[in-house]
């Protein structure tokens, strides 16, 4: 009955590879977010998606690529992965401005 | 632009002791406030909530209250377990920009026995 899930939970890769975190919800919600959170816990929103559309996009450098197949998935492809990659990666939901509930985060280390 | 700041920690108290956790914020409108609560190795939980001045949000014993005047949604518990070791980040959502997320820095709270 897990509400926001994500696999991997630990992703370990080398520099310049190419690697995808998956997630998915089962609340129903309508809105998905990807957010990463540095080492020093720093949390930011990378992307949202409402309804399979992308409407938040910050300053991410383009090897970052969402995919939401459908509303209860939204996938985040990272080409050319680089060092400065490494962070935990937290998956959101949400119904339209309702609270957001956050997975279990994927811990990406890249060597 | 919006912003969210927290008080550095870590914060360290003894069981039973009485929590402050300062958050202050700058934005434009009405945003919606909260609190969300990271235990260790795991993902954020939402831990409450204000949508409007004067607001009162609370769970498990936490509270915080809306404070236009002082941009202000400082988190309270009156008596700190062990089990409230955690990271605990403020944040704010700008309802007129799609519900974005914007998070303080955190602040760590360790309790001791």
């Amino acid at each position: 009955d897990t509400a926001v899930s994500q696999t991997p939970k630990y992703l370990v890769t080398q520099m310049g590879n190419d690697k995808s975190i998956k997630c998915e919800q089962n609340l129903g919600h309508d809105t998905m977010y990807w957010y990463k959170q540095d080492s020093k816990k720093f949390l930011k929103i990378m992307f949202s998606y409402n309804n399979k559309e992308l409407i938040i996009n910050e300053t991410v450098p383009n090897r970052f690529s969402p995919k939401s197949p459908d509303k209860a998935h939204l996938n985040l492809h990272i080409n050319s992965l680089e060092l400065g990659d490494s962070a935990v990666y937290f998956c959101a939901s949400s119904l339209s401005s309702g609270s957001q509930y956050f997975g279990p985060g994927t811990r990406l280390t890249v060597l | 632009g919006n912003s969210v700041t927290q008080m550095e920690g870590p914060v360290t108290l003894s069981e039973e002791a009485f929590l402050t956790i300062n958050c202050t914020y700058t934005a434009t409108g009405y945003p919606s406030l909260f609190w969300y609560v990271q235990y260790p190795g795991e993902g954020l939980q939402l831990l409450l909530k204000a949508t409007k001045a004067d607001d009162k949000g609370s769970n498990k014993g936490f509270e915080a209250t809306y404070r236009k005047e002082t941009t202000s949604f400082h988190l309270e518990k009156g008596s700190v377990q062990v089990s409230d070791s955690a990271v605990y980040f403020c944040a704010l959502s700008d309802r007129r920009n799609t519900d974005k997320l914007i998070f303080g820095t955190g602040t760590r709270l360790q309790v001791f026995p």
